[in-house]
């Protein structure tokens, strides 16, 4: 979607690394999410966010953190505790309201060096 | 279909006919159904949503159906163009997420449409 924009979009990261993964949108949407995606297998939710100041944890959040300073802005960074960090990431969000799709950025790569 | 496993369900259709990607989803007290388009190296794009008080939304060349006794949902692509060549997803939302909570969505594995010339 041209309102979410994430980078790098390609990321490698060295043993006992944090790295962070930037993700940034335009569209005044309320929610923000962080999803991972292996090969061959669907999406798995890391973190999600409704308002700014407040996020919880998703299915796989152990090795990750959050932040949300700015309703803009939700960045997600990848700990050394991370053992397993090559994947593809996606940054989503959702207006509020009922019913209400997610909208999905363009995905970060990150592999291990 | 979906499939548990490493490997994609393959669908593969020829340039005109229609395509019919099928899933299972897991909770029945899901309310809220989305299909999601996925091309290589790209993040999913919205194709077209379902509420659970339907059987049936159309779009534009698309169709949602939806059983709620079997749990099963399936996306019909009319006249499928080379242009439909992705992996389709569906996702399935809890009653918490339709009614404007900010919980995730759980996705299915993803079904690779093939589309022969």
């Amino acid at each position: 979607d041209g309102g979410i924009t994430q980078s790098p979009k390609y990321l490698f990261r060295k043993e006992g690394q944090n790295v962070t993964l930037s993700c940034e949108q335009n569209l005044n949407h309320d929610a923000m999410y962080w999803y991972r995606q292996d090969p061959g297998q669907g999406l798995r939710l890391i973190y999600y966010s409704q308002i700014v100041n407040d996020f919880q944890k998703g299915d796989i959040a152990e090795g990750y953190s959050v932040s949300r300073e700015k309703k803009e802005s939700f960045p997600l960074t990848v700990t050394s505790a991370q053992k397993n960090p090559t994947a593809f990431y996606l940054c989503a969000t959702r207006p509020w309201g009922r019913n209400q799709p997610q909208h999905f950025g363009d995905g970060t790569r990150l592999s291990i060096l | 279909g979906e499939s548990v496993g490493l490997h994609l369900p393959t669908l593969s259709v020829q340039e005109g006919d229609n395509s019919i990607i099928n899933c299972a989803y897991s909770n029945s007290a899901s309310d809220y159904f989305i299909w999601y388009k996925q091309e290589s190296g790209k993040g999913p794009q919205f194709i077209i949503d379902i509420r659970s008080n339907m059987d049936k939304r159309q779009g534009q060349r698309v169709t949602v159906l939806l059983n709620k006794t079997v749990k099963h949902l399936s996306l019909q692509i009319a006249a499928t163009q080379p242009g439909d060549s992705a992996v389709y997803f569906c996702a399935e939302a809890p009653p918490m997420y339709s009614g404007g909570g900010a919980d995730g969505l759980t996705f299915g594995k993803g079904t690779h449409l093939i589309i022969q010339p």
